[in-house]
C-alpha cells in the first residue's frame, strides 16, 4: 500500500470549513483514498473514500487532485464533536488489510 | 452496517498470565483484523483472522505470542498470551462486510493494562 503523509494536527473553529490534505504521491492505480476517524476513546469510523472522481456523502467531501498525488477532506461545517484523530490510507478494494499511519490530529474549537 | 463488541472492554491482568479477548459482529464479514493501540500511537495491524484456517500475522507479530481464532463469519478471538507490561495496550477488531468490502467496521476496543 502507498505511504500517505499528512499534518500532525490542525485547529478549526466551531461552524467553520475543516480542510484535512493529505499526500499519497506513490499511489497506484488501483488504489483508494480511504478517509477514517478516530474519537477519543472509540474504535476508528469510516468517513469516505474515492478513486479519482471527488465524492460526497453525509459526512463529508472528498476531493482528489487529477494526478492523484493529493487529496483534501472537507467536513462543511465542523463541530465539537469532529474533534478527532484523521487517517488518510491508500489502499485496495476488495478486502484488503488497512494499514493506518498517524493521521492528523483535529482540534475543533468554540 | 455492522456492529462490532468485543468482552472485555478493558482488564488488569498479572505478568505471565494470558487473556483471550473476543469480538462478535452482528453480520457477516468477508475479513476480520485484529490491530494494537499502544497510547498516544496510531493503529498497528497484528493478523488477518481467517475463517478455518491459521490467521496471518504482519511483521513482528508471532502466533505463539497471539494466537488467533475465527470458527464463523462473525465471531473471532485473539489471545495475548504470557504477557508483559509491553503489551499493555488497546486491542481493536474490526470486519469488512460482506457482501461489499470497501468500508471496514471497528470494535470499541479492548484496553488492557499487564502489571
Amino acid at each position: 500500500d502507498a505511504k500517505t503523509t499528512q499534518p500532525t494536527s490542525m485547529d478549526c473553529a466551531e461552524g467553520r470549513a475543516a480542510n484535512l490534505p493529505c499526500n499519497h504521491s506513490t499511489i497506484s492505480g488501483n488504489e483508494y483514498v480511504y478517509w477514517y476517524r478516530q474519537i477519543h476513546s472509540q474504535g476508528p469510523q469510516y468517513i469516505i473514500h474515492g478513486l479519482k472522481n471527488n465524492e460526497t456523502n453525509e459526512m463529508a467531501s472528498l476531493i482528489i487532485t487529477e494526478d492523484r498525488k493529493s487529496s483534501t477532506l472537507i467536513l462543511p461545517h465542523a463541530t465539537l464533536r469532529d474533534t478527532a484523530v484523521y487517517y488518510c490510507i491508500a489502499a485496495r478494494t476488495g478486502g484488503f488489510k488497512t494499514i493506518f499511519g498517524a493521521g492528523t490530529r483535529l482540534f475543533v474549537k468554540a | 452496517s455492522a456492529v462490532i463488541s468485543q468482552k472485555p472492554s478493558r482488564d488488569i491482568c498479572q505478568r505471565g498470565t494470558s487473556l483471550t479477548i473476543q469480538c462478535q459482529v452482528d453480520s457477516q464479514v468477508t475479513m476480520m483484523f485484529w490491530y494494537r493501540q499502544q497510547p498516544g500511537q496510531s493503529l498497528t495491524l497484528i493478523a488477518t483472522a481467517n475463517q478455518g484456517s491459521e490467521a496471518t500475522y504482519e511483521s513482528g507479530f508471532v502466533i505463539d505470542k497471539f494466537p488467533i481464532s475465527r470458527p464463523n463469519l462473525t465471531f473471532s478471538t485473539l489471545t495475548v498470551s504470557n504477557m508483559s507490561p509491553e503489551d499493555s495496550s488497546i486491542y481493536l477488531c474490526s470486519g469488512l462486510l460482506a457482501p461489499s468490502t470497501d468500508t471496514q467496521y471497528f470494535g470499541p476496543g479492548t484496553r488492557l493494562t499487564v502489571l
